[in-house]
């Protein structure tokens, strides 16, 4: 069974910092990393999909790196806000088997303070 | 375009008692998955449909849990009986049509709370 890692588990910061987190994974199998936002009483929702290494994605403040041949994510939010305050989720698709299965790691947890 | 529908949202029961959830996914989504996250840890699958027909149920408790996908449409996630390490956030997914590397489109969950 495929194992993602995401690091720190969580995380408390000042508005206005920046901040990134980590998400490991095994290079091998690999199909596609994805990072979800999930905030509290709401559906998590995708930010990127990302395939090959090398990829970098970008939304506002919001930006992702890929290294596949290592195997890890990195997830950069800059200048934090208290609306970014949530769990941000990573998930790996399996390419084996050919379900397009997810496997998420156990995210992490954001808390932004004014 | 509509999300995806699930309910209900909170659902208190005891041990031994049997429960359900409901979910409707997006128009034309082919592919559903159920997810079951548990406080502290990330959404595991719990089983995976294509159109009508499962393709992944291996972490499926299946001496207490069943789940069916009627029509290729809606689909209900049924425990019976409960225990207490059930109590956990039940979350549908559904993806469309961009293939392997596609998005999930989530619902926004069912939290069950076995006492």
């Amino acid at each position: 069974i495929l194992n993602v890692e995401q690091s720190p588990q969580s995380l408390h910061v000042q508005e206005g910092d920046s901040t990134n987190f980590t998400c490991s994974f095994p290079s091998s199998n690999f199909y596609a990393l994805h990072w979800y936002r999930w905030e509290t009483a709401k559906s998590p929702e995708a930010l990127f999909v990302m395939t090959l290494n090398g990829d970098e994605k970008k939304k506002g403040r919001i930006s992702a790196t890929l290294n596949t041949k290592e195997g890890y994510s990195y997830l950069y939010i800059k200048g934090s806000q208290p609306e970014d305050s949530a769990t941000y989720l990573c998930a790996l698709t399996d390419g084996s088997g050919n379900t397009g299965k997810l496997i998420f790691g156990q995210g992490t947890t954001l808390q932004v303070k004014p | 375009e509509a999300g995806v529908a699930q309910s209900p949202r909170y659902k208190i029961i005891e041990k031994r008692q049997s429960v359900a959830f409901w979910c409707n996914p997006i128009s034309g989504h082919a592919t559903l998955y159920w997810y079951q996250q548990i406080l502290g840890q990330g959404p595991k699958l719990l089983i995976q449909f294509q159109n009508n027909g499962v393709v992944d149920d291996s972490q499926l408790p299946k001496d207490r849990f069943s789940a069916e996908r009627l029509k290729g449409v809606d689909s209900t996630l049924k425990i019976q009986p409960a225990k207490l390490e059930d109590s956990a956030v039940y979350l549908c997914a559904t993806r469309g049509d961009r293939g392997l590397a596609g998005e999930l489109f989530f619902g926004e969950g069912s939290r069950l709370t076995v006492l």
